[in-house]
């Protein structure tokens, strides 16, 4: 299986503040990399496919980039309904796996 | 947009079996490029993707649950279903139905997720 890691695995940052999260891969995936958001409570919710490819309807904050076994989500400019937790998962091949979450909370 | 749903008991004793399903709403799970799938979330062991199913009736299973996990689907009712026998408490997690597109294998679409906890 592709073992999936993420840092940090929690920050705080003010309202409007940038935010970088950092996902790691044991194995090349190409930029078959998708990133959620979970708020607390709710399901997760794709932000981006494809390493760095927005969902309908998301922000223009939210930014991927990364390929190989690097890949990063930026937040650019945090707002309240930010303050989440953010899971990469990889979608190379079966098994799909997800990393183990950054928790973003304020500052 | 199409939406999903989840059911079934909260409570399961251990070594039993774990019975859920979802019900697909605001469209059909008889598309030939989608998959619908099972996925769970405890705090040991995070998000773990358990499988998927296809209308058609094609399944996949993660390893770890060879054995013990079941898929099925019934388009008439525009649901699919999980069943796990012999649950211990390491089975215990909030339970959420998704869908990917084929070949793209991310999830856009979750249901809410439904907790069971395995106890006695």
């Amino acid at each position: 299986d592709i073992q999936m890691t993420q840092s940090p695995s929690s920050l705080s940052e003010s309202v409007g503040g940038r935010v970088i999260i950092t996902c790691r891969t044991s194995e090349t995936i190409s930029r078959s990399l998708s990133w959620y958001q979970q708020r607390p409570g709710k399901a997760p919710n794709l932000l981006i496919y494809g390493a760095s490819t927005l969902q309908s309807g998301v922000p223009s904050r939210f930014s991927g980039s990364g390929s190989g076994t690097e890949f990063t989500l930026t937040i650019s400019s945090l707002r309240p309904e930010d303050f989440a937790t953010y899971y990469c998962q990889q979608s190379y091949r079966t098994p799909f796996t997800f990393g183990p979450g950054t928790k973003v909370d304020v500052k | 947009q199409v939406e999903l749903q989840e059911s079934g008991p909260r409570l399961v004793k251990p070594w039993e079996t774990l019975s859920l399903t979802c019900t697909v709403s605001s469209g059909s799970i008889k598309l030939d490029d989608y998959y619908w799938d099972w996925i769970r979330q405890s705090p040991g062991k995070g998000l773990e993707w358990l499988g998927n199913i296809h209308f058609s009736g094609k399944t996949y299973y993660i390893s770890s649950l060879e054995g013990r996990v079941t898929m099925s689907v019934d388009t008439s009712k525009n649901q699919f279903s999980l069943k796990l026998t012999s649950v211990t408490a390491a089975d215990t997690a909030i339970y959420y139905c998704a869908r990917h597109p084929e070949a793209k294998n991310w999830f856009d679409a979750w249901g809410q997720g439904t907790p069971v906890t395995v106890s006695s």
